[in-house]
């Protein structure tokens, strides 16, 4: 069973704080991972995507992966309101298979 | 608009009848994948397709529920009978090719809601 682990949170954080958001994932085999924000009642929107281990940075926002510890986790720095949504990891293990999905962290940027 | 587009975005049936989901890829996308997403829960795979071909229904029930994609025209998810219990956002998604490096995008979903 290929499974994507998130904290529910909410996670809170104050408005130009760092936000850390991160994702476990099962299957050793995992190639590609993404990260999209869906706000409430809306689809999900992709943000990021990372496939090598290391750092990908893309304005405000940082992807961090780690395949030895099976981890990935998104960094938003200079959080701001707008930011307040939840942060859905997807993972995919290559070839012709679907993306598997976290059940999201909830994130709120108090003002 | 050169997005993922489905429709309709609100469908409401009783319980009993037929639903039927469309979603047009992205322009030069070829393959669309469903999934399900009930209130407070993850996006559930369902069912992933090419043109006039199912790659992977694995995590779609085996009854009921159909999907196709066909020469012309968007991709139809198709649910027979339906229950309370299909109430729930419908996502379809987008992606050119089946490599792992190719994200999906999403379109804005169907919210299906059963009396």
């Amino acid at each position: 069973q290929k499974e994507v682990e998130q904290n529910s949170g909410p996670l809170s954080v104050p408005e130009g704080a760092i936000a850390s958001l991160n994702c476990t994932y099962s299957d050793r085999g995992s190639q590609s991972f993404f990260w999209y924000r869906q706000y409430s009642g809306k689809s999900p929107e992709l943000i990021m995507f990372i496939y090598s281990n290391g750092d990908k940075e893309d304005g405000r926002f940082t992807a961090q992966l780690n395949k030895a510890s099976q981890y990935v986790s998104l960094l938003i720095r200079d959080s701001q309101p707008s930011d307040s949504a939840t942060y859905l990891c997807a993972v995919n293990i290559g070839g012709n298979t679907p993306l598997v999905f976290g059940k999201g962290t909830r994130l709120s940027v108090i003002a | 608009n050169a997005g993922v587009m489905q429709n309709p975005r609100h469908l409401v049936r009783r319980r009993g009848q037929e639903a039927r989901l469309r979603c047009s890829p992205m322009k030069g996308h070829s393959h669309v994948y469903w999934y399900r997403q009930l209130p407070e829960e993850g996006l559930k795979f369902m069912v992933y397709l090419q043109k006039e071909n199912i790659i992977d229904e694995s995590g779609m029930p085996k009854e009921r529920f159909s999907a196709e994609f066909p020469k012309e025209g968007p991709s139809i998810l198709r649910i027979q009978q339906v229950v309370r219990g299909d109430s729930a956002a419908y996502f379809c998604a987008s992606s050119p090719g089946a490599e792992s490096n190719q994200p999906q995008h999403f379109g804005d979903g169907t919210r299906l809601s059963i009396l």
